[in-house]
């Protein structure tokens, strides 16, 4: 059982450079969602999704988009990355609002 | 909005002394989810507990308990006999009505335990 799949792992990107990060989960999870992590902030919520078809923006949307074309994949998109965006990035699903989210290993990304 | 606190960002303990990590949150909802996660240094999260707003029942697992108190807005987390592993950073988050329920985090601790 695989759970949550991020790829990839380690990103180095050039500024201005576009690149999409993937996530996929196998546990038929409608809700999905990704994060960022910086340092002393906690995880911040970057979009998320309720089912196929359906995507909305959460705390720090700008400079990133997302789709749901189907429930398992979930892909957010760098549109041109900035050096504001070197982060840890993590995807995560939930059967539903009340069960608790399984989170990916994360993606490290790092833009000069 | 909704907000969550964790005001003390890194402690440190001598293994086998008791902690206590504080969450202190604000919410409008009536109905919201609690949760703690650990991420420990190899980076993943890692589900801890899950309560709800309507449940004020304390819970022991093991040499973990939470006291949730709605009258203080905390959910507090205690560790009974500190070990080494125990280190890593400690995340509460709430879930609300808004954001299609997605978690709202404290910044997160950093617990450090001495051997």
């Amino acid at each position: 059982n695989a759970g949550v799949t991020q790829t990839p792992k380690f990103q180095v990107l050039k500024t201005g450079q576009s690149m999409t990060l993937q996530c996929a989960q196998d546990m038929n999870h409608e809700y999905m969602s990704w994060y960022r992590q910086d340092p002393g902030m906690g995880l911040r919520l970057i979009h998320y999704s309720v089912g196929a078809g359906i995507t909305d923006q959460g705390e720090v949307p700008n400079g990133y988009n997302v789709s749901r074309s189907t429930t398992e994949d979930f892909p957010l998109r760098l549109l041109s990355a900035a050096p504001s965006q070197t982060s840890v990035y993590f995807c995560a699903s939930s059967y539903d609002r009340t069960q608790p989210q399984h989170f990916g290993d994360g993606t490290r990304l790092s833009i000069l | 909005a909704q907000k969550v606190t964790q005001a003390q960002t890194e402690i440190s303990v001598v293994e086998k002394e008791d902690v206590t990590l504080d969450c202190v949150y604000e919410t409008r909802d009536t109905t919201y989810y609690l949760f703690w996660y650990k991420q420990p240094p190899s980076g993943e999260l890692v589900f801890l507990i899950r309560r709800n707003s309507f449940d004020e029942q304390n819970e022991i697992s093991g040499r973990y308990s939470w006291n949730f108190q709605k009258s203080t807005s905390s959910f507090n987390f205690t560790i009974t006999a500190s070990q080494v592993v125990d280190s890593a950073v400690y995340f509460c988050a709430l879930s609300g009505n808004n954001a299609g329920n997605m978690l709202t985090f404290g910044g997160g601790t950093r617990l450090m335990v001495k051997p």
